[in-house]
């Protein structure tokens, strides 16, 4: 079946720094979706990818669609305390598909 | 835009009692809608699909008869947990898919806790 490999599984960075995660998948995807998750609460949606090669921004966070289709990565730029949580790649392979979640990256800043 | 309502956020309740979890759509229609199981640290594990008008669709291991879903209106699905047991117990999500797209907006999530 259909699976997504998220990395890294955790990261532990100093606020300031830039950050990078990436997910792959065994299969094309033709909608790469990424969203953060804070404790408690429901995933929110970031950034949205729907044509491979697709370089997206949202304020400091870009993502892009892989080429490929078997790719997406997401970074974020200058990072401050807010930013910590866990961040979940999805993807879905044809319109009115269910999506496949990664196991999720969860990011922590160093006071 | 594309905000999501779940209620309650929170329930506690007893060991055979069923449970109703509400899902609505605020300000857009959404033929489908999804829930969730979501175990501490873990990923999100989808449980069925549910459309409006007709049967969910559920996914494999996920018993039909205990989780109830019903999905009545273009903006309200509920599921409903039925004579919960303590392993029910666990953080419930539902998202609703923005027609003719793939992407999905999740509600805030209820966390459910069975004595």
């Amino acid at each position: 079946g259909q699976q997504l490999n998220q990395s890294p599984q955790s990261m532990f960075i100093q606020e300031g720094e830039d950050v990078s995660m990436n997910c792959t998948s065994s299969s094309i995807f033709n909608t790469w979706l990424w969203y953060k998750q804070d404790p408690g609460e429901g995933p929110v949606l970031l950034i949205a990818l729907y044509k491979a090669g697709e370089l997206t921004s949202n304020g400091r966070l870009t993502a892009q669609f892989g080429i490929t289709r078997k790719d997406s990565f997401l970074n974020i730029s200058a990072s401050i305390p807010s930013d910590v949580g866990i961040y979940f790649c999805a993807g879905a392979m044809n319109r009115d598909d269910k999506i496949i979640f990664g196991k999720g990256t969860r990011l922590h800043i160093l006071p | 835009g594309a905000v999501v309502s779940q209620h309650p956020s929170r329930v506690i309740c007893k060991s055979g009692t069923s449970v109703k979890i509400e899902c609505r759509s605020l300000d857009f229609q959404a033929t489908t809608m999804f829930w969730y199981r979501q175990f501490p640290k873990q990923s999100l594990m989808l449980m069925a699909t549910s459309n409006e008008g007709s049967k969910a669709t559920y996914e494999q291991g996920v018993e039909k008869d205990k989780f109830l879903i019903n999905h009545a209106s273009l903006t309200l699905s509920t599921l409903t947990v039925t004579s919960a047991h303590p392993e029910d117990s666990s953080f419930y999500i539902c998202s609703a898919r923005l027609t003719h797209t793939d992407t999905q907006y999740f509600g805030p999530g209820t966390r459910l806790t069975v004595l």
